[in-house]
């Protein structure tokens, strides 16, 4: 069956970073977009990016151009999510969700379990 | 501020008919699928509407959706107490380099 199994919470400090990783099974790994969604405690979605697993490209919201490294290794069927320069309001739950494409034509169909960043001193 | 914007809270008793609204513009909604996702809390998002009309498989017909200009709407008829949720619109916008925006999320809670 479908499965996008995130690594586990992590806890860095101001300034730091951290490296969230998403491991897909049960479906071809290179046949789908993984997109970046961030949740704050007690707060919205906000989606960050996708990368193409196929061909490595990428793309993110200006506003986390700078502030992530995402990157993929086909091999083991992962995506990474880097965050960079942590700041206290980085503090989030970082969810993977895998796309047929980068956007628009058709939905996130399955989401990973969310992994917790927390930013502390 | 969400690109979308949905009611923060609504709610209903058990088998009433209850509809969330989103509104967006003709960058997203306008232009763009609209899709719906269900969120309980502590656990990932989930499917729950796509291409503005379209219930996954496994999803019970009681959930329902549609899309008019710049806004969208999602109805749960006869609604139950396992729909106590949040739930979220989303479309893909075409400005800024495209993205996907989210609405605000609505808290639904059964009465």
């Amino acid at each position: 069956q479908v499965q996008l199994v995130q690594s586990g919470a992590e806890v860095g400090e101001p300034g730091a970073s951290v490296t969230v990783s998403c491991k897909a099974s049960g479906f071809p790994f290179t046949g789908y977009y993984i997109h970046w969604v961030r949740q704050a405690p007690g707060q919205g979605l906000e989606w960050m990016g996708w990368i193409n697993p196929n061909t490595g490209g990428k793309n993110f919201a200006q506003r986390f151009h700078g502030k992530v490294t995402v990157t993929r290794d086909t091999s083991i069927s992962t995506a990474y999510l880097e965050l960079h320069r942590l700041t206290f309001d980085d503090t989030a739950f970082y969810y993977c969700a895998r796309r047929r494409s980068y956007g628009g034509a058709d939905p996130f169909d399955f989401w990973g379990p969310g992994t917790l960043v927390t930013v502390s001193s | 501020q969400s690109a979308l914007t949905q009611p923060p809270s609504a709610s209903g008793t058990p088998g009433q008919r209850v509809t969330i609204s989103c509104s967006g513009s003709r960058y997203n909604i306008g232009n763009n699928y609209v899709d719906w996702y269900q969120q309980f809390p502590g656990t990932a998002p989930k499917l729950l509407i796509y291409n503005n009309d379209r219930r996954p498989s496994g999803v019970p017909d009681r959930f329902s959706a549609s899309k008019s200009g710049t806004s969208a709407s999602l109805v749960i008829s006869g609604l139950q107490s396992e729909d106590e949720a949040d739930y979220y619109c989303s479309a893909w916008d075409d400005s800024l380099n495209g993205q996907e925006v989210f609405g605000g999320g609505t808290k639904l809670t059964v009465l």
